[in-house]
């Protein structure tokens, strides 16, 4: 299975500043995917990480607020911008390797807006 | 639109028993049903995996059924341990892409 690094593991940030989350995978994938994990709710995602191309974005989520890159087939970038406290989740990033494969999560990034 | 529906949102039972939980959803169209668990303050761990075109997957203690055409799935513990307590996540696959959409999760405490 791939193994996923995610930093920072946990931040604490001031309103209207950003933050920069990275996703590193020991191995190339196919996909990469964003979630955000609201307190006490499950998963969504926000936007798939297209490799060399621009990210396909959920409804509900823009890439002037979330802007996503993939440079390559083990590296995914996610910035949460002009952070609110809404902002206030857990984010993780998942991988998968090629088409019916398991996805596999990283330990997620615990994001706290004062 | 799919919906994932996980009954019950919380359990709790004692060291030994045998349980199941479930997992709903409403478009039967779906690549794939992944369980996962997820312990508190970690990421999710990839339990199982059931193509569309199985019925069931095992590993260990665990056991997971697939009824597409109902739109259902089971996990199936055997002879629970403290250490199963975590939260337990059925996740359906979607389209080309196989986009996870998550159940809100079973909270399972196995009490020694």
């Amino acid at each position: 299975s791939a193994v996923i690094s995610q930093k920072p593991s946990r931040d604490i940030c001031q309103r209207g500043t950003s933050l920069t989350i990275q996703c590193q995978v020991d191995s190339q994938v196919t996909m990469m995917f964003w979630y955000r994990q609201q307190p006490g709710q499950s998963l969504t995602l926000i936007a798939t990480a297209n490799q060399g191309s621009e990210a396909t974005y959920e409804s509900g989520f823009v890439i002037d607020k979330f802007p996503i890159s993939r440079p390559n087939l083990t590296f995914s970038t996610l910035t949460v911008s002009n952070m609110s406290p809404e902002d206030s989740s857990i984010y993780l990033c998942s991988a998968r390797r090629g088409p019916g494969e398991p996805q596999h999560f990283g330990d997620g990034t615990r994001l706290s807006i004062l | 639109k799919q919906e994932v529906t996980q009954i019950p949102a919380a359990l709790s039972v004692p060291e030994g028993e045998n349980l199941v939980l479930n997992c709903s959803f409403t478009d039967s169209a779906i690549y794939n049903l992944q369980w996962f668990r997820q312990d508190p303050g970690k990421g999710l761990t990839s339990l199982l995996l059931i193509q569309s075109s199985q019925r069931e997957q095992t590993s260990g203690r665990l056991n997971a059924s697939l009824d597409k055409s109902s739109g259902r799935s089971t996990l199936y513990i055997a002879a629970s341990q403290p250490g199963d307590s975590a939260t337990y996540l059925c996740a359906v696959a979607q389209g080309g892409s196989e986009k996870l959409v998550f159940g809100k999760g079973t909270k399972l405490t196995v009490n020694p």
